[in-house]
């Protein structure tokens, strides 16, 4: 069964900074993987979505990364700003089955 | 213009009592879900729908059950509600079952046991 990890479970940082997020899963027969953002009492926020034969993809400050064989996709956010306060969660497609990490709490402080 | 929507936002009830969620998605996507975020945030999928016809049950009770009277709707009915029951409940939604479109998702349902 599919297992997705999210480190750190915390992240604070001052604003500005770059940063990175890590996300690792056990079975690397993946279709696809999608970054989400979650704001507090609101629902999922699609970030990026990597294809299983794609190694990256970019939008605007945030970069998505993924290497199936080993298991992981990073979230690179550069000039991390105030309003990216949020939880980050990564979720794997394994053909139609989706497992959820526990997400990653960024406060990027003023 | 909400793509997923889903009704009530907040929902709470006695145990044993009977209750439904409603979710309607106006993207045109043939695949719905149906999703539970306990305490921790965990977010663990339930039922998967598509066109109408379930493809997805995910080892949940069958108290539970999901109906779709169009592909455009999948409603949550529980039945003999359970403290354990409490969590936030998400609908989403996708173009089709094995899409590399992202999922759309609601604002969930926090549904509180009392």
């Amino acid at each position: 069964k599919q297992e997705v990890t999210q480190i750190p479970a915390a992240l604070s940082v001052p604003e500005g900074e770059n940063l990175v997020l890590n996300c690792s899963f056990t079975d690397s027969a993946i279709y696809n993987l999608q970054w989400f953002r979650q704001d507090p009492g609101k629902g999922l926020t699609s970030l990026l979505l990597i294809q299983s034969s794609q190694r990256e993809q970019t939008s605007g400050r945030l970069n998505a990364s993924l290497d199936k064989s080993s298991g992981r996709s990073t979230l690179y956010i550069a000039a991390s700003q105030p309003g990216d306060s949020a939880t980050y969660l990564c979720a794997v497609n394994n053909f139609n089955k989706f497992y959820f990490g526990s997400g990653t709490k960024l406060n990027v402080k003023p | 213009d909400t793509a997923v929507s889903q009704t009530p936002k907040y929902l709470v009830t006695q145990m044993g009592n009977d209750k439904s969620i409603k979710c309607e998605q106006n993207l045109g996507h043939d695949t719905m879900y149906w999703y539970k975020q306990d305490s921790k945030k965990f977010l663990k999928i339930m039922f998967s729908y598509n066109n109408k016809e379930l493809i997805i049950n995910e080892t949940v009770p069958n108290r539970f059950s999901p109906k779709s009277p169009d592909k455009a709707h999948l409603n949550l009915h529980i039945n003999s509600l359970e403290l354990g029951d409490s969590a936030v409940y998400f609908c989403a939604s996708s173009q089709d079952v094995m899409s590399n479109q992202p999922q759309h998702f609601g604002d969930g349902t926090r549904l509180s046991i009392l």
